[in-house]
């Protein structure tokens, strides 16, 4: 079955140390992953994704994530977390229903909270 | 500017009532999705189309409906049906359906029962 786990409910950090959040996932054929964040009250925005090629994958506002296939990790990482960094994070892997439709799952969530 | 609007922002259904979700993009994306967000529980699919006149049953479809008739368009009905409504309820879309393609959600819309 596919599926996503993220095994930390929160995350908590000091402004200007490095942040990880985790997320392994299960899934059948070749992994599409992908992270999102949401701030209160509002919808997801896409922060990277990792379909083929480099392990180590750029997004925006200066995340990264680093596929690891052995593991079947996908961890979110930024080397120098901000106080605006808080938020709710998901990690979400998309699985093949056929040829030209998917379906995401997505983790229950990891809270980041970045204190000054 | 071009995405996703949902509305209205909250919603209060009495029991028994059915009530619509409006879900309006303008990113000429095809394909479009409903999810349903609870506390604790990451987001879980209720329907998908990806294609104008065409839409399927995501994992939690019991006591929802929708309808695609235009192409910028998809509305969620909560039908009386549906027991435990209350939640946090995310548009999304994507410009196909494909395993390649990150979804664009709209802000949500918050039904809570009277």
């Amino acid at each position: 079955a596919q599926s996503v786990a993220q095994p930390e409910d929160q995350v908590n950090v000091a402004e200007g140390n490095p942040l990880t959040v985790k997320c392994t996932y299960s899934v059948s054929g070749n992994p599409y992953l992908f992270w999102y964040v949401q701030y209160p009250n509002r919808g997801l925005q896409f922060l990277l994704k990792y379909i083929t090629g480099d392990n180590l994958v750029k997004g925006s506002y200066g995340f990264e994530a680093e596929f690891n296939k052995s593991q079947t990790s996908f961890h979110l990482k930024k080397p120098s977390a901000l106080v605006s960094d808080s938020a709710l994070y998901f990690c979400a892997v998309r699985y093949t229903i056929s040829s030209n439709t998917g379906k995401l799952i997505f983790g229950q969530g990891t809270t980041l909270q970045v204190k000054p | 500017d071009g995405g996703i609007t949902q509305s209205p922002k909250y919603l209060f259904r009495k029991e028994g009532q059915n009530v619509t979700l409006s879900c309006e993009q303008n990113l000429n994306h095809d394909a479009m999705y409903w999810y349903r967000q609870d506390p604790g529980q990451g987001l879980r699919l209720i329907y998908y189309s990806q294609i104008v006149n065409d839409f399927q049953k995501g994992d939690i479809a019991e006591g929802y409906s929708v309808s695609r008739e235009k192409k910028e368009s998809f509305p969620l009905t909560v039908t009386s049906a549906q027991k435990n409504p209350t939640a946090f309820y995310l548009c999304a879309s994507s410009i196909k359906a494909g395993p390649n393609q990150p979804q664009h959600f709209g802000d949500g819309t918050r039904l809570s029962i009277l």
